[in-house]
């Protein structure tokens, strides 16, 4: 069983729409987690880091954590064709920046 | 800002051929990493070094080998590469003493086996 877990694989919102992406760990050791965003040919770039529980704005996007359920979440609002990506969400214990453990991914779709 | 180069971007080989991706990144990380990725889906970690002439298995190290020669490049080899196989390797790096999570990738080499 994979340690890092998202949801939905795929999802398609419509221009200017809220796209919501899960996380959930099964691992305890992790207490860090991050999401990043990987655009077709690319390489993933970061996009936001969360350590702390309950939320974490950053212009559009907003993180949320819970770290008794291991559940964390990315929130995208007034989602543009530009966000269409593949989202990855990833965790790391209590060393963080060593050993990132990435989930399997959600594909974004943005329609105009 | 600093950048990270792969080398070869597309690679071909032969079923049981010795294969081999360089790694490069200007940044002056200390910790960089080796990751596979099958077919637009999740990133597995083969191998990571913290320091130069470091390394640490990951979760998919068989099959492969690496060698952190300096800290500025990072190769990983497939020891044999198997028939069908495709998938993207990206290499990546961190400032390890910061500790921040955050990986800088590449842009991926592509290998194609055939």
């Amino acid at each position: 069983q994979q340690k890092v877990q998202q949801s939905p694989e795929s999802l398609s919102v419509p221009e200017g729409g809220m796209a919501s992406l899960n996380c959930t760990s099964s691992d305890r050791n992790f207490q860090y987690f991050w999401w990043y965003r990987q655009h077709s040919g690319e390489g993933p770039k970061a996009l936001m880091s969360i350590f702390s529980d309950g939320d974490k704005k950053e212009g559009r996007f907003t993180a949320h954590l819970n770290k008794a359920s291991l559940h964390v979440s990315l929130h995208i609002r007034d989602s543009q064709p530009s966000d269409s990506a593949l989202y990855f969400c990833a965790a790391s214990g209590n060393n963080a920046g060593a050993k990132l453990t990435f989930g399997g991914g959600t594909r974004l779709t943005v329609r105009p | 800002g600093g950048i990270i180069t792969q080398t070869p971007k597309f690679l071909i080989g032969q079923e049981g051929q010795k294969l081999t991706l360089k790694c490069q990144q200007n940044f002056n990380h200390d910790t960089m990493y080796w990751y596979r990725q099958d077919s637009g889906k999740g990133l597995r970690l083969i191998y990571y070094s913290i320091t130069e002439n470091d390394l640490q298995k990951g979760d998919l190290s068989e099959g492969y080998d690496a060698s952190r020669e300096k800290k500025s490049s990072f190769s990983l080899t497939v020891t044999s590469a198997q028939k069908n196989e495709m998938a993207v390797f990206l290499c990546a790096s961190s400032p390890h003493r910061e500790n921040t999570g955050q990986l800088y990738f590449g842009e991926g080499s592509k290998l194609t086996v055939l």
